[in-house]
């Protein structure tokens, strides 16, 4: 199975601030993978996709890079409606697996 | 605008079958070429994939759960579902529906399972 490893398990930031969470794979993945939001006592939501790509309806403040091992995901302006737990997901192999999340809190 | 919807028993007893079906509105099972995933999600922790469907009935599931885990699809209901047998406590979670083999576009709103005597 790929491993998906995320970094930090939570943080606490300001509103305003330019928040930065980190994916690492345990095998290439090329660009396969997704973002999830997942707010408090709400199932997950789609942000980014194929490790860059905004999901319609997201805000532009959201955005995702990186390839192969290691990706990102920024907030460029955290606003109180971000908190919550993102996972990112791996779609190259099969299971399928998820980071363990981070937690996002203002 | 797609909606799924998770439904079944909530309470479940050790060893016995878990049985829930996700029924879509807004849109057909059967078109535009998706299949249909589970997830689940233990209480306080992680996502799980568990496993998807296509609709000619094609699956892929997750090895740890293989050997305990039937899905099936009914397009004439437009809905698709999950078993899961010889359930223990490990299996208490949030059970949830998506859209989608890769990108899991479209959720249900999940629903807790509990594995209790």
């Amino acid at each position: 199975d790929v491993r998906m490893t995320q970094s930090p398990s939570s943080l606490s930031a300001s509103v305003g601030d330019r928040v930065t969470i980190t994916c690492q794979a345990s095998h290439d993945i090329s660009n396969s993978l997704n973002w999830y939001q997942q707010r408090p006592g709400k199932a997950p939501n789609l942000l980014i996709f194929t490790a860059s790509n905004l999901e319609a309806g997201v805000p532009s403040r959201f955005s995702g890079g990186g390839s192969g091992t290691h990706f990102t995901l920024t907030i460029s302006s955290l606003q109180p409606e971000d908190i919550g737990t993102y996972y990112c997901q791996q779609y190259d192999n099969l299971p399928r697996t998820f980071g363990g999340g981070t937690r996002v809190e203002i | 605008q797609l909606q799924l919807q998770e439904s079944g028993s909530r309470v479940v007893k050790p060893s016995q079958t878990l049985s829930l079906t996700c029924a879509l509105s807004g849109g057909s099972i059967s078109s535009g070429g998706y299949s249909w995933t589970w997830i689940r999600q233990p209480p306080g922790k992680g996502l799980e994939w568990i496993g998807y469907i296509y609709p000619t009935g094609s699956t892929s599931y997750s090895p740890s759960l293989r050997s305990r885990l039937t899905m099936s699809v009914d397009m004439s209901e437009n809905q698709f579902s999950l078993n899961l047998s010889s359930v223990t406590a490990a299996d208490t979670a949030v059970y949830y529906c998506a859209r989608g083999r890769d990108t899991l576009d479209a959720w249900g709103p999940g629903i807790l399972v509990t594995v209790s005597s």
